[in-house]
């Protein structure tokens, strides 16, 4: 199974600046059928059910705010967010959809 | 509006088992793949199981294979997911999610908490 990992584990950003999340698979994710990164980013708050923000690794989920942003291809991708708002404390993960699905451990956002 | 609503959710003694519900409203439950996803107590998600539309092919995690079964009923727009031989480590909240296109899940349900304790 393709094993997605997260880096960092946790970050501290102040209210307003750049938070960077990094997520590394242990092989690539870009299907040759499709041609597309098969990688999806999800927020979850506390005692809340994940949230889909992308897929296809950059394809923003309707109703996502714009200061997030998805990239990357192949092994590596990173989720942006590009001024941290408040309602942004969370814990991302990202996930893998070539074969059978694994997530990332998550990585905690914090002010 | 996408309704994902589990059930079925208690303490079990390890060995045991038990049958996760999850009503679905509000899409063409019929025509898309569904999964169960799960979360230990103040760990990651780990994805459980999925089924096809017409429920002719299951997939598993390896550590739920013989022991987990994922099956749907069209007619109710229900998902379950039959768990026997319970361990301690399956205790987690068990999330019905919808799985879109490919692998994507984009819609939850609140999840269901299992717990294997004696």
């Amino acid at each position: 199974d393709i094993v997605m990992t997260q880096s960092p584990d946790s970050l501290a950003v102040s209210l307003g600046e750049r938070a960077t999340i990094n997520c590394q698979s242990s092989q690539s994710v870009l299907h040759s059928s499709t041609n597309k990164n098969h990688l999806a980013w999800y927020q979850q708050k506390p005692g809340q059910p994940p949230k889909l923000l992308f897929y296809w690794a950059s394809t923003r989920e309707s109703g996502v705010p714009d200061r997030f942003s998805g990239s990357g291809s192949g092994t590596d991708f990173t989720l942006t967010i590009s001024s941290l708002q408040a309602e942004d404390v969370a814990v991302y993960y990202c996930q893998q959809y070539v074969g059978i699905k694994t997530f990332g451990q998550g990585t905690k956002v914090e002010i | 509006e996408v309704h994902l609503v589990e059930s079925g959710g208690g303490l079990v003694q390890p060995g045991g088992s038990l049958r996760l519900s999850c009503a679905a409203s509000g899409f063409t439950f019929s025509g898309t793949w569904m999964s169960w996803v799960r979360q230990a107590p103040g760990k990651g998600l780990e994805w459980v199981a999925n089924i096809k539309e017409d429920g002719s092919v299951q997939i598993y995690v390896d550590s739920v294979k013989g022991r987990f079964t994922i099956s749907r009923d069209n007619a109710k727009n229900s998902l379950f997911l039959q768990m026997n031989s319970l361990r301690a480590e399956d205790t987690a909240v068990y999330y019905c999610a919808r799985d879109n296109l490919g692998g994507r899940f984009d819609h939850w349900g609140q999840g269901a908490l299992v717990t294997v304790s004696s």
